[in-house]
């Protein structure tokens, strides 16, 4: 069954820290990896997507990495702001298949 | 920036009533998908539809069914609801492919 797991499942952190989330998943044939943020009440926002050929991709302070032989991905958020305070969830695609697969998220929270 | 809007954001409804939640999408997209998203668990996928009128069963399509009489705008039907079926409830488009879905804020909606 392709499941993705993230850890930890929640995290505090002092604005203008840094951080890392993990994301694992047993996804096959694998496709493409995304990270979502998602604030409360609202619905998820693409923060980054990439390929199994990809390693890193950054969108302004947020940098995503992805090792597809162990089944790794990472979320780095730089210079925590407020506004980073959300959920964050990995998702992961199936070659040749529309559905998703979603972990469960890791809520962050940035505090002053 | 595409649009996704979804008609409730809170909804309360009683046991064994009939519930239909709407989504519209404002970008000409091909694939439109209904999940639930629950405390703990990763999104679910209910119903995608992939063109007017095409439909096809998620992962937990018990106890629904789905719409789809325009490109823009895809249904969910709740026939008959029950207190399980509280959740809040996320519409999502996509052009298909690499390209990331799009979410509305969703619907929390509330069987007593």
């Amino acid at each position: 069954k392709n499941q993705v797991e993230q850890s930890p499942q929640s995290l505090i952190i002092l604005e203008g820290k840094n951080c890392t989330l993990q994301c694992n998943y047993t996804v096959s044939p694998f496709s493409n990896l995304r990270w979502y943020k998602q604030d409360t009440g609202r619905g998820p926002v693409s923060l980054t997507i990439m390929t199994f050929s990809e390693n890193t991709k950054s969108n302004g302070r947020y940098t995503a990495t992805l090792d597809a032989d162990t089944k790794q991905s990472s979320l780095h958020i730089t210079a925590s702001q407020l506004s980073d305070s959300a959920s964050y969830i990995c998702v992961v695609s199936v070659a040749s298949d529309y559905k998703l697969s979603f972990g469960a998220g890791t809520t962050v929270t940035v505090r002053a | 920036d595409v649009k996704v809007t979804q008609s409730s954001r809170y909804l309360v409804k009683r046991t064994g009533e009939k519930v239909f939640l709407e989504c519209v999408q404002d970008m000409d997209h091909e694939n439109m998908f209904w999940y639930r998203q629950d405390p703990g668990l990763g999104l679910r996928l209910i119903y995608f539809s992939y063109d007017v009128k095409m439909k096809e069963k998620g992962d937990i399509p018990e106890g629904y069914s789905v719409s789809r009489e325009k490109k823009e705008r895809f249904s969910l039907i709740l026939e008959s609801a029950s207190t399980n079926q509280t959740s809040m409830y996320l519409c999502a488009s996509s052009s298909g492919g690499w390209q990331p879905q799009h979410f509305g804020d969703g619907t929390r909606l509330s069987i007593l």
